[in-house]
């Protein structure tokens, strides 16, 4: 079963404008993290934001929020105010387990974002 | 912040030739590193996972003697794409971890065999 999904479609959005990228998850571990990373053109995985399961607080970087629904197993991104460099690759990430244990990264499929000024 | 090194960042090789990547870990000693192949407009697969003194932990499907992973030292893993082929051509991105910290990637290696 796959662990994260992400089925949206690819997004062109409006420059300034906000938009929700949507990840759901799968696990029955108690403890486990949940990360965004943006991919460019050039291949660097950019590290955005990340939620641990007992985090009481949805995560917030600059412009990155992280909208985190637990009963629901959702941990949306939303980008403010989109920028023309926001163009890129988006992948939602899940570590099973605590961060100080060996787990490895599961990704979903990913969310092609294109900013149109 | 932790540093992450690929080199080369990309390579080209001859069809039937092994060809070396490395991933560095610059500023802390990474106890645990993932290799990872991603195809175009396709996520990151988990290849293997090696940790430092020990053999590598290879995902089904991987052929451990077609991808042979040292990690002969704290900051240094080394991938090694024996034999290599067209299909094997990817991008290949390690990330790294000490102990107590999450995963830090590396620029990625764009791979193509010809």
């Amino acid at each position: 079963a796959q662990k994260i999904t992400q089925t949206q479609p690819g997004m062109f959005v409006q420059e300034k404008e906000a938009v929700t990228l949507d990840c759901t998850y799968d696990t029955s571990d108690p403890s486990y993290g949940l990360f965004w990373y943006k991919q460019p053109s050039s291949g660097e995985m950019i590290f955005l934001i990340y939620q641990g399961s007992y985090d009481q607080q949805n995560a917030t970087e600059g412009r990155y929020s992280l909208n985190f629904q637990k009963a629901r197993k959702s941990a949306n991104l939303v980008i403010s105010a989109s920028q023309l460099g926001d163009s890129a690759m988006y992948f939602c990430a899940m570590r099973e387990g605590p961060y100080y244990g060996n787990n490895r990264l599961a990704f979903g499929k990913g969310n092609q974002v294109v900013v149109i000024p | 912040g932790a540093v992450v090194s690929q080199h080369p960042s990309r390579v080209i090789c001859k069809s039937g030739t092994s060809v070396k990547i490395e991933c560095r870990s610059l500023d802390f000693q990474a106890t645990t590193m993932f290799w990872y192949r991603q195809f175009p407009k396709q996520s990151l697969m988990l290849m293997a996972t090696s940790n430092e003194g020990s053999k590598a932990t290879y995902e089904q499907g991987v052929e451990k003697d077609k991808f042979l992973i040292n990690h002969a030292s704290l900051t240094l893993s080394t991938l090694t794409v024996t034999s290599a082929h067209p299909e094997d051509s990817s991008f290949y991105i390690c990330s790294a971890k000490a102990g107590g910290s999450e995963q830090y990637f590396g620029p990625g290696t764009r791979l193509t065999v010809t």
